[in-house]
């Protein structure tokens, strides 16, 4: 089936530095990437849409400034978190959603997250 | 808005025992509804989905059935297996331009020996 991965899958960084997380569909072209936040023992909550060559949509309550999502090429989109503070640290996960696919057979593809710790 | 509630884990059954893990939902109009999987270290999988009232989805021996009536999405094993230890998360969609997935908390399942 098809394959999300991302990178790294942990990273441990300072208060105040910036860190970009990876999101790569390995075998197919995905127009469409999804970035999502989860907490311990809570669901996973959306945080923003992103369309191939256009800006994301991001959820309420996101701060798109604090959050940079670049969906430059069909399979890859990145998620920068620019001056992490503690609070910031969660587990990132993405999903990639399959070029051509109409909609009512939607199908997302999910990577297997990144665990971000903000000292 | 909409929403998935499902049973707080962690469960723990022995091997061959009888799985259910409740979901219910609660969306407006007619929402698809899946389950997924975690397993350890691995993304998240989908397991089954249902699109329509009374439509059962199975696989790999799960199956769940979309009752409208008591909007519910009911997971359902007869016979677990060590190897199906993972976090499952019951979750819905409402199909349009945005297709935006609500899940829920997830529950973890663990199978002793």
């Amino acid at each position: 089936g098809a394959v999300v991965s991302q990178h790294p899958s942990r990273v441990i960084c300072k208060s105040g530095t910036s860190v970009k997380i990876e999101c790569r569909s390995l075998d197919f072209q995905a127009t469409t990437m999804f970035w999502y936040r989860q907490f311990p023992k809570q669901s996973l909550m959306l945080m923003a849409t992103s369309n191939e060559g256009s800006k994301a949509t991001y959820e309420q309550g996101v701060e798109k400034d604090k959050f940079l999502i670049n969906h430059a090429s069909l399979t890859l989109s990145t998620l920068t978190v620019t001056s992490a503070h503690p609070e910031d640290s969660s587990f990132y996960i993405c999903s990639a959603r399959e070029a051509g696919q109409s909609l009512d057979t939607d199908t997302q593809y999910f990577g297997p997250g990144t665990r971000l710790t903000v000292l | 808005g909409d929403s998935v509630t499902q049973m707080e884990g962690p469960v723990t059954l022995s091997e061959e025992a009888f799985l259910t893990i409740n979901c219910t939902y609660t969306a407006t109009g007619y929402p698809s509804l899946f389950w997924y999987v975690q397993y350890p270290g691995e993304g998240l999988q989908l397991l089954l989905k249902a699109t329509k009232a009374d439509d059962k989805g199975s696989n790999k021996g799960f199956e769940a059935t979309y009752r409208k009536e008591t909007t519910s999405f009911h997971l359902e094993k007869g016979s677990v297996q060590v190897s199906d230890s993972a976090v499952y998360f019951c979750a819905l969609i409402r199909y349009s331009s945005a297709s935006k997935i609500i899940f829920g908390s997830g529950t973890r399942l663990s199978i002793r020996p």
